[in-house]
């Protein structure tokens, strides 16, 4: 069974800081989903990767396959940005999303 | 491209009572699944079809929980009878096919929030 961890459970970040979210797991996976969560419950998807790193404006996602290990980081932070970030794992044979437990982001103005 | 819709938004129930949720997945979308989301915590599957047939329901609480797909497109989720502990966010989502595939991924709906009191 894949275990999905995320550090930290929250972090509050003031308008402008680089923000750093890490999530790592424990068993090879196929590829990992950053997901993004307002309140009222909706999920969007952020990124898939399954190797390196993709860029999508201000968020970047990275992930080391040899270490378990992914980050979604978050340049000029906004207000806006304020959510829960959500990493999930993608494992190869049972084709399932883990999901890690969130990271609630809140940027002050 | 439309995206998945859930309803209802949000749903107040006393204990005991039955609830049902309704999704429509994105078109032609085989693969759709039903999440239960408790606060503080990441979404947890309750159940994965592929059209109409059930692939995993291995965590679903089957004494009050049921679901369906009868026509491989629109799916209901319903607990009977809700119990406090049931109060979470039920989320849909929907993929082209199953997941682990090149460039298939899971689009997610707005979710329900239930509340059992």
């Amino acid at each position: 069974k894949n275990e999905v961890e995320q550090s930290p459970q929250n972090l509050t970040a003031q308008e402008g800081e680089f923000i750093t979210i890490n999530c790592s797991y424990s068993v090879g996976i196929s590829a990992l989903h950053w997901l993004q969560q307002h309140p009222g419950g909706g999920i969007v998807s952020l990124f898939m990767l399954s190797s390196g790193k993709k860029k999508h404006g201000r968020l970047i996602a990275t992930i080391n396959i040899q270490e378990k290990h992914s980050s979604l980081h978050i340049t000029a932070s906004h207000p806006r940005d304020s959510a829960v970030y959500i990493c999930a794992a993608l494992s190869g044979s049972a084709r399932q999303l883990t999901f890690g437990s969130g990271t609630q982001l809140t940027v002050l103005p | 491209e439309a995206g998945v819709a859930q309803s209802p938004r949000y749903k107040i129930i006393e204990k005991r009572q039955s609830v049902a949720f309704w999704c429509n997945p994105i078109s032609g979308h085989a693969t759709l699944y039903w999440y239960q989301q408790i606060l503080g915590q990441g979404p947890k599957l309750l159940i994965q079809f592929q059209n109409n047939g059930v692939v995993d329901d291995s965590q679903l609480p089957k004494d009050r929980f049921s679901a369906e797909r009868l026509k491989g497109v629109d799916s209901t989720l319903k607990i009977q009878p809700a119990k406090l502990e049931d109060s979470a966010v039920y989320l849909c989502a929907s993929s082209l096919g199953a997941l682990g595939r090149p460039n298939t991924e899971a689009f997610f709906g707005q979710g329900t929030r239930l509340t059992v009191v």
